[in-house]
């Protein structure tokens, strides 16, 4: 089965620099979420889309922003990169549903392989 | 908040059962997803509850307890490749964002 594809996997940047990270979705999955996962940390939310409007914001710094386009895929582009931008960021994909089992629906949400950032 | 609490750490034996509890505060709260995690991989996908009670797949076994804001994810048979770190996640009040859990490293010796 398809799964999430990131790209690129690795990259490396020197502060101040920018970056634009990948994501497309697992085919007909409406829904994008961007993760930040430091070392030893849980996956930290950015932002998500839904249908190519954002619809939750995280703790996404003001020099990063992101976008899903019209075939879904989405970008996550960073700005004035920092040391502390280094972190493995996740993009994961989901298909909204209206519920299940009688209650409201949290959907799955599916991981890419992560794209794996060093800022110098 | 809606917090996710998780024991940091946990070692068992090749071939034991290890159980990896979860709690979470209950307001708002929709299902419980269990992820599975080696080092600089991705979240894999492992379990979602929803209603009362315990499912199994395979070796793997998840619980929740609404009432009681509890779930746990139970490892039988449990192999070296299991050795990893499993994050319990929160569902919440519709389709926000998962609220992950510190997750939980489990390193299984021979």
């Amino acid at each position: 089965a398809a799964g999430v594809i990131q790209s690129p996997r690795h990259l490396i940047k020197e502060k101040r620099e920018t970056a634009t990270l990948k994501c497309y979705p697992i085919p007909r999955h409406d829904t994008v979420y961007w993760y930040q996962q430091g070392p030893g940390q849980d996956p930290q939310f950015l932002i998500s889309f839904y249908e190519k409007m954002q619809s939750d914001k995280g703790s996404i710094p003001d020099r990063f922003s992101a976008q899903q386009f019209s075939d879904y895929h989405s970008e996550l582009n960073m700005s004035s990169l920092e040391l502390g931008d280094s972190a493995l960021y996740f993009c994961a994909s989901s298909f909204r549903t209206s519920g299940t089992k009688g209650f409201p629906s949290t959907d799955t949400q599916y991981f890419g392989p992560g794209t794996r950032l060093t800022v110098l | 908040g809606q917090n996710i609490d998780q024991p940091t750490e946990m070692t068992a034996t090749e071939g034991a059962i290890v159980q990896i509890n979860c709690t979470y505060q209950t307001s708002g709260f929709n299902g419980l997803f269990w992820y599975q995690q080696h080092a600089g991989e991705a979240p894999t996908f492992l379990s979602y509850n929803v209603l009362d009670g315990l499912e199994e797949k395979g070796r793997f076994s998840s619980f929740l307890s609404r009432s009681k804001g509890y779930s746990y994810l139970l490892l039988k048979e449990l192999q070296m490749k299991d050795s990893a770190s499993y994050l319990c996640a929160g569902g919440f009040s519709g389709n926000t964002p998962l609220v992950f859990g510190k997750g939980t490293r489990l390193s299984v010796i021979a």
